[in-house]
């Protein structure tokens, strides 16, 4: 199995900064890596797949970045929407594996 | 608009079962795989479970796997979670969720069941 690392557990950032939260395999998941935002008493919403593409309505502010064991989801300008926690997931290997999860929340 | 909604949990015993269900709607549901990801209280995600579009093959977590079956019944639209056997750990909020395009990624996701085992 593999595991899915993430870092830090919690970030501490202000309206308008950049907030980088990373995330490694111990494995090599080529760029078959996820980002998910989940918003308290709400489902998980997939942000990124493929690494860095944004699905359908990702606002151009998320970004994605990284391949093999190595991967950074970039917030350039938190909004007050974007306080949530930050969850990655691979899908290289069965079965699929998330990491812990980044709580985002505001400074 | 896609829509998945969860029904059937509740509180069972150690040991005992329960079947979720998943009713789809908005999209052709029978086109795509569908997976079970499960939250327990506090804690972060964990995938369970996924079922191929056609039902003609599954796939299952470690933690899962010989207890609970996952089933589909296209012709309702409507996805399943058989659990058997079921543990204090199983105690969490099962979300179904569709597979995007074949990529084992979750683009949409339903509200939620919670599953409680407690004696």
């Amino acid at each position: 199995e593999i595991v899915m690392t993430q870092s830090p557990v919690t970030l501490s950032v202000s309206p308008g900064e950049r907030a980088t939260l990373s995330c490694r395999a111990s494995q090599s998941v080529n760029i078959n890596l996820a980002w998910y935002q989940q918003k308290p008493g709400q489902a998980p919403r997939l942000l990124i797949y493929g690494a860095s593409t944004r699905d359908t309505g990702i606002p151009a502010r998320f970004s994605g970045s990284g391949s093999g064991t190595e991967f950074t989801l970039t917030i350039s300008s938190l909004q007050s929407e974007d306080f949530a926690v930050y969850y990655c997931q691979q899908y290289n290997n069965w079965p699929l594996t998330f990491g812990g999860g980044t709580k985002v929340e505001i400074k | 608009q896609v829509q998945l909604v969860e029904s059937g949990g509740g509180v069972v015993q150690p040991g005992g079962s329960l079947r979720l269900s998943c009713a789809a709607s908005g999209f052709t549901s029978s086109s795509y795989g569908t997976h079970w990801v499960r939250q327990a209280p506090g804690k972060g995600l964990e995938w369970v479970a996924f079922i191929w579009y056609d039902g003609s093959n599954e796939n299952y977590a470690d933690s899962v796997k010989g207890r609970f079956t996952v089933s589909r019944d296209n012709s309702k639209n409507t996805l399943y979670l058989q659990m058997n056997s079921l543990r204090g750990e199983d105690t969490a909020v099962y979300y179904c969720a569709k597979d995007r395009l074949a990529t084992y990624t979750f683009d949409y996701w339903g509200q939620g069941a919670l599953v409680t085992v407690s004696s």
